[in-house]
C-alpha cells in the first residue's frame, strides 16, 4: 500500500477562481477526513466521510467549499470564488473504524498546498 | 470540543540531548497520536495511544488518560528529529483536535 496521496501537490490561482483537490485514501479505510492548516498553527478539522456519507462538517467549511466521496474511495475538495484567505495547506487523511477499535489511527497525506493570489 | 495545549512552544537542543514534551487535553479521549511533522508539511506518525506507555527507538510516549495528559520522550536527539511536533485527540465521536505544536531544533 502506498499510502494517503493528494494530488495536486501545489496550487497557484487568482482570487475568484474555482480550484478542486484530489485526495485517495489507504485503500481499505472506511473513514476520509480534510484538514486545513495555516502558517505556524496545527491543522483545523472541515469534515469527514464514513464510507461515502459526510456525517460532519466544521464552521469552517462555509458555503463556498464542498467535498464529496462519491464512490466511498478517493475524495474531491472543491473551493469556489477563491479569497487570499483561503490560502493554506489542505491536507487529507483515512482511517480504519470499526466497533472494536473505534475511530483507529489516522494517516495522512502529502497536503495540496493553495496560494490565492 | 476539546482543548489541547502543547508544551514547550519551542524547544533548542545541542545534538545528543534528551528532552520531554508535554500534552494536556481539557477532556477525556478516546484516540490520541503524536505526529512529527517534517519542513514539507507531511505529518509522520509517532505514536498512536489512548493509554499506557509506547517505544519505538529512541523515542517514547506515555499517556495518563485519568489525568488527561501525554509525554513524548525524545533521547539522544539528532538533527533529523528538527520539526514541529503535534498532538491530537478525538473525544469519544467528536472531532479530532490538533495541539498548537511544539518546534523543535536540534544543533549539531
Amino acid at each position: 500500500d502506498t499510502g494517503v496521496s493528494q494530488n495536486p501537490r501545489h496550487k497557484i490561482t487568482k482570487r475568484g477562481q474555482n480550484v478542486t483537490f484530489r485526495c485517495d485514501p489507504i485503500s481499505e479505510h472506511n473513514r476520509l477526513y480534510w484538514y486545513r492548516q495555516t502558517l505556524g498553527q496545527g491543522p483545523e478539522f472541515l469534515t469527514y466521510f464514513q464510507n461515502e456519507a459526510q456525517l460532519e462538517k466544521s464552521r469552517l467549511l462555509s458555503d463556498r467549499f464542498s467535498a464529496e466521496r462519491p464512490k466511498g474511495s478517493f475524495s474531491t475538495l472543491e473551493i469556489q470564488r477563491t479569497e487570499q484567505g483561503d490560502s493554506a495547506m489542505y491536507l487529507c487523511a483515512s482511517s480504519l473504524t470499526s466497533v472494536l477499535a473505534g475511530a483507529g489511527e489516522q494517516y495522512f497525506g502529502p497536503g495540496t498546498r493553495l496560494t490565492v493570489t | 470540543g476539546i482543548q489541547v495545549e502543547q508544551s514547550p512552544p519551542d524547544l533548542i537542543l545541542q545534538e545528543g540531548a534528551n528532552s520531554t514534551l508535554r500534552c494536556n487535553f481539557s477532556d477525556s479521549v478516546n484516540n490520541l497520536q503524536w505526529f512529527h511533522q517534517n519542513p514539507w508539511g507531511q505529518l509522520i506518525n509517532l505514536f498512536y495511544i489512548p493509554s499506557g506507555t509506547k517505544q519505538n527507538g529512541r523515542l517514547s510516549a506515555t499517556t495518563v488518560a485519568t489525568e488527561r495528559y501525554s509525554l513524548l520522550y525524545i533521547s539522544s536527539s539528532q538533527t533529523t528529529d528538527s520539526g514541529v511536533y503535534f498532538c491530537a485527540g478525538e473525544n469519544y465521536g467528536q472531532n479530532f483536535v490538533f495541539g498548537p505544536g511544539t518546534r523543535l531544533s536540534v544543533l549539531p
